[in-house]
């Protein structure tokens, strides 16, 4: 199992869906990345979070720190959101624990 | 945001030839990078940290000889593959850690480079 678990692995929605992307992780963590990567590769870090709620855009991202879990949500989705996403956990010094990643796929 | 550049984007080699790809922070220093190695449809695995002035630190199964580090200033590291063959085919990226930001370093990362060792 790894420590770092997201879910569902791939996502297929309809433009326009309100879209829901979870990371729960076993291990303590100081912050949670959420990074979305294109498929030409690069990434690009969405929000780093420790407790509560961030919004940006159409995107909001929350983390229960006493649940461990995290999720990433997606509004009025678009065929541009199409991407990986994947939740890393910072676990203090340098170490960075990568989940899986969730490939979406948004339908025009 | 903070911006991680790397150079190339994408390269081609023969095997047994050596590559070297250049990961710079533009806009902020970082003391720490970190290197990545991404296969098709996989996480990200990192394969070291380096630490500017000191030697990397490189994760288990790692070969440091034949991934050779360079942390040489606070804006620039470089990861050369040695003698590549074409199993190093894979897709490289490094992020860097803003020095100046207490606490939660949050990771920037580059645009990554894709190596092809034919």
């Amino acid at each position: 199992k790894n420590e770092v678990e997201q879910s569902p692995q791939n996502l297929t929605a309809q433009e326009g869906e309100f879209i829901t992307i979870n990371c729960s992780y076993s291990v303590g963590i100081s912050a949670l990345h959420w990074l979305q990567q294109h498929p030409g590769g690069g990434i690009v870090s969405l929000f780093m979070l420790s407790s509560g709620k961030k919004k940006h855009g159409r995107l909001i991202a929350t983390i229960n720190i006493q649940e461990k879990h995290s999720s990433l949500h997606i509004t009025a989705s678009h065929p541009r959101d199409s991407a990986v996403y994947i939740c890393a956990g910072w676990a203090g010094g340098f170490k960075t624990i990568f989940g899986a990643g969730t490939r979406l796929f948004v339908k025009a | 945001g903070a911006v991680v550049s790397q150079h190339p984007s994408w390269v081609i080699c023969k095997s047994g030839t050596s590559v070297k790809i250049e990961c710079r922070s533009l806009d902020f220093q970082a003391t720490t990078m970190f290197w990545y190695r991404q296969f098709p449809k996989q996480s990200l695995m990192l394969m070291a940290t380096s630490n500017e002035g000191s030697k990397a630190t490189y994760e288990q199964g790692v070969e440091k000889d034949k991934f050779l580090i360079n942390h040489a200033s606070l804006t620039l590291s470089t990861l050369t593959v040695t003698s590549a063959h074409p199993e190093d085919s894979s897709f490289y990226i490094c992020s860097a850690r803003d020095s100046g930001l207490a606490v939660y370093n949050e990771q920037f990362f580059g645009p990554g480079t894709r190596l092809t060792v034919l």
